[in-house]
């Protein structure tokens, strides 16, 4: 399995909603990557684990939880978004965490009401 | 801070013909990677080539390349034998050695006319 995968691939919520993305990886990876990136500009890191410790917080706002339950396995927790958070969100991992290659999830589309 | 420059917000190019993609970067430090990532209308962005800042010879994978200048601080994608698949959004990306962070650029789209 060489890929990352990303749940839902669409996502529309309102801003009272909690809702949550999952990225998954069996690569054996140790260090995962949340992206957001806004229509036609790049990717912006938000959040970096490594060995599933937080080592990266870009000043994302707190109604953005980051988990990271075991090596796999990458959750985004959402609460009392913002329209202007609607985005395509990434997951990367990488082998370690200077490791020289992202391989990206296809992303999920979300769209706050 | 360091910024990723991507000065053609778009380009096109024959198929089977070569295009250059330029990017140049802002930064301080001595040891860095520079990355090219393609970015398909499906989504899924991958790694096309890197370059590490301490070697001097230029990366090369296949019918991608790059012209890597260190002192002008600048770092081209060149596409060889164009090809349809090669349609798709390229974003220069900068990493820091040591960090992980990895800084993109704003884009070249690329459209290949058949």
């Amino acid at each position: 399995d060489t890929e990352v995968t990303q749940t839902p691939k669409h996502l529309v919520m309102g801003m009272t909603n909690k809702k949550s993305l999952k990225c998954e990886q069996h690569m054996g990876h140790r260090a995962m990557y949340w992206y957001k990136q806004k229509a036609k500009k790049p990717p912006e890191l938000m959040f970096v684990y490594s060995y599933e410790k937080l080592s990266i917080n870009e000043s994302v706002p707190s109604r953005f939880s980051p988990e990271c339950p075991n090596s796999s396995l990458l959750n985004l927790h959402l609460h009392a978004l913002q329209p202007e958070d609607s985005a395509l969100y990434l997951c990367a991992s990488s082998q370690e965490p200077l490791a020289n290659e992202q391989f990206f999830g296809p992303g999920t589309r979300l769209t706050v009401l | 801070a360091q910024t990723v420059t991507q000065s053609q917000p778009e380009m096109s190019v024959q198929e089977a013909e070569t295009v250059t993609l330029s990017c140049t970067y802002d930064t301080s430090e001595s040891d860095y990677y520079l990355f090219w990532y393609k970015q398909p209308p499906s989504r899924q962005m991958i790694l096309v080539i890197r370059q590490e800042a301490y070697k001097q010879q230029n990366a090369t994978e296949n019918r991608f390349s790059v012209n890597f200048q260190k002192a002008a601080k600048s770092f081209s994608l060149k596409i060889s034998d164009s090809q349809l698949g090669d349609a798709a959004m390229y974003f220069c990306a900068y990493r820091r050695f040591g960090n992980e962070k990895l800084t993109f650029g704003t884009g070249t789209r690329l459209t290949i006319i058949p």
